[in-house]
């Protein structure tokens, strides 16, 4: 079984730019959940979709957004980039429901903000 | 509110017991986890608590929780190099579908 990929792994933007990241969950899987990794902040939830509907979000500004697709394939957009969003991005797939729902993670996009 | 904590580095040597903590502090926290994640890579799950367990021992891995103080611990032992990394513990709650996740510790293992 294929693991979680995510596309592209790195990427440089500048200031002011909207960056695109998208994330294919294991087959099967209907829950994807994205987080932001910065050195000292540890993995902070920006939101996780399941069945092509946001079930839950975390504290970030309006400029993070994501979507699913029908194939459970996610993408999550941040829009007039700053310095500050630079970071290790990671999605995580899982079933989505049940007691027990362990999350797979994805290797991460690394973005760079000049 | 819902907060995760950890130290963010430990040293130890090879051969020695390893003892990473965390403190949550959402008591409907009802499983917790331990992953790991190593350089250039995504996090791998070394193993989980339900909320109603003290202990759980997995090989060289034992995990410690003290749902009365909100602690949860990790302890690797016969730390080898190959155990150097970066250790998050995360709590959810049943139903919720949402992990929060600790700081992470950086385990640095000294040959």
């Amino acid at each position: 079984k294929a693991g979680v990929t995510q596309t592209p792994r790195y990427l440089i933007k500048t200031r002011g730019q909207q960056v695109t990241l998208s994330c294919s969950p294991i087959s099967g899987h209907r829950s994807v959940s994205w987080y932001q990794q910065t050195p000292g902040q540890g993995l902070q939830f920006l939101f996780e979709y399941f069945s092509e509907t946001q079930r839950n979000k975390g504290n970030f500004p309006g400029r993070f957004s994501g979507r699913q697709f029908s194939n459970s394939r996610s993408e999550m957009n941040v829009s007039t980039l700053e310095l500050g969003d630079s970071a290790l991005y990671l999605c995580a797939s899982s079933l989505g429901q049940g007691e027990h729902n362990e999350q797979f993670f994805g290797p991460g996009t690394r973005l760079t903000v000049l | 509110g819902e907060d995760v904590e950890q130290s963010l580095f430990l040293s130890v040597r090879e051969g020695d017991s390893s003892v990473i903590n965390c403190t949550y502090t959402d008591s409907s926290s009802t499983y917790l986890y331990w992953y790991k994640q190593e350089p250039g890579a995504g996090l791998q799950l070394l193993t989980y608590i339900f909320s109603n367990m003290d202990m759980k021992q997995d090989q060289r891995l034992t995990v410690l929780l003290n749902k009365k103080d909100k602690h949860l611990s990790l302890r690797i032992a016969d730390t080898q190099t190959g155990d150097s990394a970066i250790y998050f513990c995360a709590e959810t709650t049943s139903g919720t579908y949402k992990y929060i996740f600790g700081t992470g510790t950086r385990l640095k293992v000294l040959a």
